[in-house]
């Protein structure tokens, strides 16, 4: 089946600080892309949809400034998340959707946990 | 609105009974309906969907889901639960024709298998 990679899956950074999330589809392309976020114990909550070679589209409430996607090809998008603090700290999910073995489904990342100190 | 309902947050049941997980739905026309299942600090891993065709449906691990349109319900099944299948179960709900077409989520059941 399709794969969506997250990188890191872990990362714990000091507050002030920048951290870049990569996610990739590693077997087919992916047209769309989303980013979620989770807090402990509760729902995906859609952060953004970004299309490639587009600007992504925030979901209401959502800083477009302090959390930048980027969508430069169809196999990966990158999650930076600006001037980091403790209250970013959650874990964050990609998911791709695109053409596989003749369907259009949405596969979803390992997660990344971010710890901001 | 589309909205998705879990109404348990918690479901326990014993090793080898049968369990039952529900979810119910709100959407505009046809819907395509999903379950994923989420393990600690894991991502999400797809079970099953019903997009059209047979209302009952078959997914990994031994679920199944039976989709009633009357009900507007989409239940997922195991007729033998293990202590492997404890972990945080979403549904969710797509329309399948217009603009919004994301994938709209339930806020979880929390299933505990007990040896």
């Amino acid at each position: 089946g399709a794969v969506v990679s997250q990188h890191p899956s872990r990362v714990i950074c000091k507050s002030g600080t920048s951290v870049k999330i990569e996610c990739r589809s590693l077997d087919f392309q992916a047209t769309t892309m989303f980013w979620y976020r989770q807090f402990p114990k509760q729902s995906l909550m859609l952060m953004a949809t970004s299309n490639e070679g587009s600007k992504a589209t925030y979901e209401q409430g959502v800083e477009k400034d302090k959390f930048l996607i980027n969508h430069a090809s169809l196999t990966l998008s990158t999650l930076t998340v600006t001037s980091a603090h403790p209250e970013d700290s959650s874990f964050y999910i990609c998911s791709a959707r695109g053409w596989t073995s003749g369907i259009n489904e949405q596969f979803f990342g390992p997660g990344t946990r971010l710890t901001v100190l | 609105a589309q909205s998705v309902a879990q109404p348990e947050d918690q479901v326990n049941v014993a090793e080898g009974n049968p369990l039952t997980v529900k979810c119910t739905y709100s959407v505009s026309g046809n819907p395509y309906l999903f379950w994923y299942v989420q393990y600690p600090n894991r991502g999400l891993q797809f079970l099953l969907k019903y997009i059209t065709g047979d209302n009952l449906v078959k997914g990994s691990y031994g679920f199944e889901a039976e989709f009633n349109k009357s009900q507007t319900s989409f239940h997922l099944k195991k007729p033998s639960a293990l202590v492997s299948d404890s972990a945080l179960y979403f549904c969710a709900v797509r329309a399948n024709a217009g603009n919004n077409r994301k994938l709209i989520w339930g806020l979880g059941t929390s299933l505990a298998v007990n040896p």
